[in-house]
């Protein structure tokens, strides 16, 4: 099936610092993109829907400006906390909407930690 | 908007035996996908199964099976023959079948616990 490579599996930062999550698809064109949360033993949360060469749709709620996502190719979508606080902490989940088969397709995961 | 609910949090269930979790949704449309999906320690989404809204056929895949209940708005998931490998977290998802909304829905999961 299809892969989704997301990067780093896990992050440890300093507060106030800026964290980049990458997420590729690895065999397949995807036009959108999307960005969970999970807390801990919680449910996945969307954050925003990327679409390549456009604006992301950001979910109520979520900083747009804290969570910057750029989707600037069929293969690739990037989360960008920026300023990160410990509240930030969390597991980010990338998936990749694989068209031609209306597939969505899952990354590894995120750790992040902001000490 | 879009619900969806899970009403239990844990379930356990002896190696070899059968086990059904729930999924019940709210949706006003007529269009859509369910979905199962499995997150082991490993916290890797595994898609389990898909059931498409228009088709009367509940879907199976070897030891998984569904029961959808469209009018009830109910998604049920067996598991048949559990294996150790099966326990994980399972999260029912729910998304529209239209083209530039397909984001999904997920439930609160349900933590699934093998005997041995």
């Amino acid at each position: 099936g299809a892969v989704v490579s997301q990067h780093p599996s896990r992050v440890i930062c300093k507060s106030g610092t800026s964290v980049k999550i990458e997420c590729r698809s690895l065999d397949f064109q995807a036009t959108t993109m999307f960005w969970y949360r999970q807390f801990p033993k919680k449910s996945l949360m969307l954050m925003a829907t990327s679409n390549e060469g456009s604006k992301a749709t950001y979910e109520q709620g979520v900083e747009k400006d804290k969570f910057l996502i750029n989707h600037a190719s069929l293969t690739l979508s990037t989360l960008t906390v920026t300023s990160a606080h410990p509240e930030d902490s969390s597991f980010y989940i990338c998936s990749a909407l694989e068209g031609a088969n209306e597939k969505l397709f899952f990354g590894s995961g995120t750790q992040l930690s902001v000490l | 908007a879009q619900t969806v609910t899970q009403s239990q949090p844990e379930m356990s269930v002896q190696e070899a035996e059968t086990v059904t979790l729930s999924c019940t949704y709210d949706t006003s449309e007529s269009d859509y996908y369910l979905f199962w999906y499995k997150q082991p320690p490993s916290r890797q989404m595994i898609l389990v199964i898909r059931q498409e809204a228009y088709k009367q056929q509940n879907a199976t895949e070897n030891r998984f099976s569904v029961n959808f209940q469209k009018a009830a708005k109910s998604f049920s998931l067996k598991i048949s023959d559990s294996q150790l490998g099966d326990a994980a977290m399972y999260f029912c998802a729910y998304r529209l079948r239209n083209f530039g909304n397909e984001k999904l829905t997920f439930g609160t999961g349900t933590r699934l616990t093998i005997i041995p």
